[in-house]
């Protein structure tokens, strides 16, 4: 099984501020058709999950563009260039090139 | 628009199984896998499998090999995460989602299940 590990588990940012959450895995991510599948997720406080990222930097429709995403291989960052209220909640990262898996999750809060 | 809507909440007692139901509308059923997740209480997210609507295959997290069926009705556009031999550790939240190419797009709002004697 391939294993996600994202840091730091909790991030206390104040408005305005950036923030990054790092995400790892332990296989590489580059699935057979030269794509890697690696997603972000966002979960709001009673909430379902909501995608962010998908395929490492792409960014859904609605999604605000201070949200961003870069990495590759086994190595995975979202940032988020000016942290805004509406932020706050948990942090996915997730993989679907191997049989899928997911972080631990990094909690976002207003410092 | 895309819309996942999941049965109501259950409540069962330990070694019972309960079935959860994922209706899907605003898109063609049979095009999208589905996906099941749950997250218990306070923690992360837990991958348990797949079912593709259109051909009836299904995939399995080994965690739940043997005690986990997914099925499908696709006259109704629905899919169904049948957990067995439930316990105390099975109290979570299980959501659907749809699955394009090796992600999840939409999600259901989630069913909460409670195992409780």
């Amino acid at each position: 099984d391939v294993v996600m590990t994202q840091s730091p588990l909790s991030l206390p940012v104040t408005l305005g501020q950036p923030a990054s959450i790092s995400c790892r895995s332990s296989q590489s991510l580059v699935y057979s058709d030269g794509n890697t599948y690696l997603n972000w997720f966002q979960q709001r406080p009673g909430q379902s999950p909501r995608r962010l990222i998908y395929k490492v930097s792409n960014r859904d429709s609605g999604v605000p563009d201070r949200f961003s995403g870069s990495g590759s291989g086994t190595d995975f960052t979202l940032k988020i260039s000016r942290v805004e209220a509406e932020d706050v909640g948990v942090y996915y990262c997730m993989q679907g090139t191997h049989w899928p898996s997911f972080g631990q999750g990094t909690r976002l809060e207003i410092k | 628009q895309v819309q996942l809507v999941q049965s109501g909440a259950e409540v069962k007692k330990p070694g019972a199984s309960v079935k959860v139901s994922c209706k899907a509308s605003g898109y063609t059923f049979t095009t999208y896998d589905i996906n099941w997740v749950r997250q218990a209480p306070g923690q992360g997210l837990e991958w348990m499998g797949w079912m593709t609507p259109n051909s009836g295959d299904t995939g399995y997290a080994q965690k739940f090999q043997g005690r986990v069926t997914m099925t499908r009705n696709t006259s109704i556009s629905t899919v169904y995460m049948e957990l067995s031999s439930l316990r105390s550790d099975d109290t979570a939240v299980y959501y659907c989602a749809r699955s394009p190419a090796y992600s999840y797009d939409f999600w259901g709002q989630g069913t909460l299940v409670t195992v409780s004697s």
